[in-house]
């Protein structure tokens, strides 16, 4: 297992345009959460899935953000009509083996970096 | 809802020196405190973490501490070398609900060789 993955790693797109990330959790994690780091702050919580439940939104996760987790395993991230305020680097975590001592420790992926112009 | 403050922003040592990153936390509710390095260009890598039932937590050059009743915890870096230079972020969460995490704003770390 190589860990958390996500794609594409760099995104760069017009204001307006729609974007959709992917995020690929370790396997048999059955939590996924996806993040938002802008410059200079901590990663801010935007939502998570429980299997391919989405069990929680953050105020920051405006109508143009939807986020699905089909069949419990990768999750995409879209954003509509993007605007500037978007850009940032948008992390995704897993977490809660099936099995395991260790069921609280979140594992992120390398991030894709959105950029709107 | 939790909040977690870190400071200072930035702290410079010299190698071989050691590092203490200090955070305080609002939510007493709060039981799962990790500490996380993030090097430009990556995610954040999980380094260590504690539960509030346990004081301190070793793993070789890396330790943690918890005050629960101050509600603060600390990371401890000893025998600094330049790879170590990095932001590091503490985060505290609940683990009876959905755990996510609130991170603090990050430290950078500089070790000067």
């Amino acid at each position: 297992d190589t860990g958390v993955s996500q794609d594409p790693r760099h995104k760069i797109t017009k204001r307006g345009q729609n974007v959709t990330f992917r995020c690929d959790p370790i396997s048999e994690h059955n939590r996924l959460y996806w993040y938002r780091q802008t410059l200079g702050q901590g990663p801010e919580f935007l939502t998570y899935f429980q299997n391919e439940a989405q069990l929680e939104k953050s105020r920051l996760l405006s109508d143009r953000f939807s986020a699905e987790r089909p069949k419990g395993s990768f999750s995409t991230l879209e954003i509509q009509r993007t605007e500037q305020g978007d850009s940032a680097m948008y992390l995704c975590a897993s977490s809660l083996p099936l099995r395991g001592s260790r069921p609280y420790e979140q594992y992120f992926g390398p991030g894709t970096r959105l950029t709107v112009t | 809802g939790e909040n977690v403050e870190q400071h200072p922003s930035t702290l410079s040592v010299q190698e071989g020196d050691s590092a203490v990153i200090k955070c305080t936390y609002s939510d007493s509710a709060s039981n799962y405190f990790p500490w996380y390095k993030q090097e430009l260009g990556k995610g954040p890598q999980l380094i260590i973490d504690i539960r509030s039932n346990v004081g301190e937590k070793k793993d070789q050059r890396i330790a943690v501490t918890l005050n629960k009743t101050a509600k603060h915890f600390s990371l401890h870096i000893t025998e600094t070398q330049p790879e170590d230079s990095a932001v590091y972020f503490c985060a505290a969460t609940y683990t009876g609900a959905n755990s996510k995490l609130t991170f603090g704003k990050g430290i950078t770390l500089s070790v000067r060789p």
